[in-house]
């Protein structure tokens, strides 16, 4: 199985700050990758998917980007709404496995 | 437009048998795969299986010896059932739709699964 490890697995930061959150994959994913934003109570959504491309409604704010066997999730300005657990997702083989999430607190 | 809803009991006893439907609105279930993924506080976002658009399914080996998934295509409906339930399966289940470009592009509301006695 593709292990995702995710960083950092909290982490907070002020309204208007760039963030950054990780997923390393074990083996090769291409780019076959998903963020999710999960809110309290809520389910998981997509924000973005094959590692790079805006999922339908997403803010521009967001964006994904890859390093090697890195994949990133930015946020080029904090924004409240923002305050969310973040996952990541790899699909290029089953079992599909996601990051250990990482929850992102405005200060 | 693309709708599911999963429905569970709420509370099971431990080694008693879990059920679940999602039922589903907005498409044919003979158009898309659906996935089952639950989340537990011991081990997060797991995908558990799914059923393919022509009724095959695939399984997370976790799980396999105690998940089966089926559907009923006339109703509309998913449907999960593990066995053997243990303390460390109490989560939140959801089913979940793949879009058109990637997988688990629609959730359900997720229902929540408490295993005690």
């Amino acid at each position: 199985d593709i292990q995702m490890t995710q960083s950092p697995s909290s982490m907070s930061a002020s309204l208007g700050d760039r963030v950054t959150i990780t997923c390393q994959a074990s083996q090769d994913i291409g780019n076959n990758l998903i963020w999710f934003q999960q809110k309290p109570g809520k389910s998981p959504r997509p924000m973005i998917y094959y590692a790079t491309n805006l999922a339908n409604g997403v803010p521009s704010r967001f964006s994904g980007s890859r390093s090697g066997s890195d994949y990133s999730l930015t946020i080029s300005s904090l924004e409240s709404e923002d305050m969310a657990d973040y996952h990541c997702l790899q699909y290029k083989q089953y079992p599909l496995t996601f990051g250990s999430g990482t929850k992102l607190e405005i200060k | 437009q693309v709708q599911l809803k999963e429905t569970g009991p709420g509370l099971v006893q431990p080694t008693q048998t879990l059920s679940i439907t999602c039922t589903v609105s907005g498409f044919s279930l003979t158009s898309y795969y659906m996935q089952w993924v639950r989340q537990t506080p011991g081990k997060g976002l797991e995908w558990m299986g799914f059923i393919r658009s022509g009724g095959s399914t695939e399984y997370n080996s976790e799980f396999k010896s105690r998940l089966s998934i089926s559907r009923d295509t006339s109703k509309n409906q998913v449907f999960l059932k593990m066995n053997s339930l243990k303390t460390e399966d109490t989560g939140v289940y959801y089913c979940a739709r793949d879009s058109n470009n990637f997988p688990l592009g629609y959730w359900g509301q997720g229902t929540l699964v408490t295993v005690s006695s």
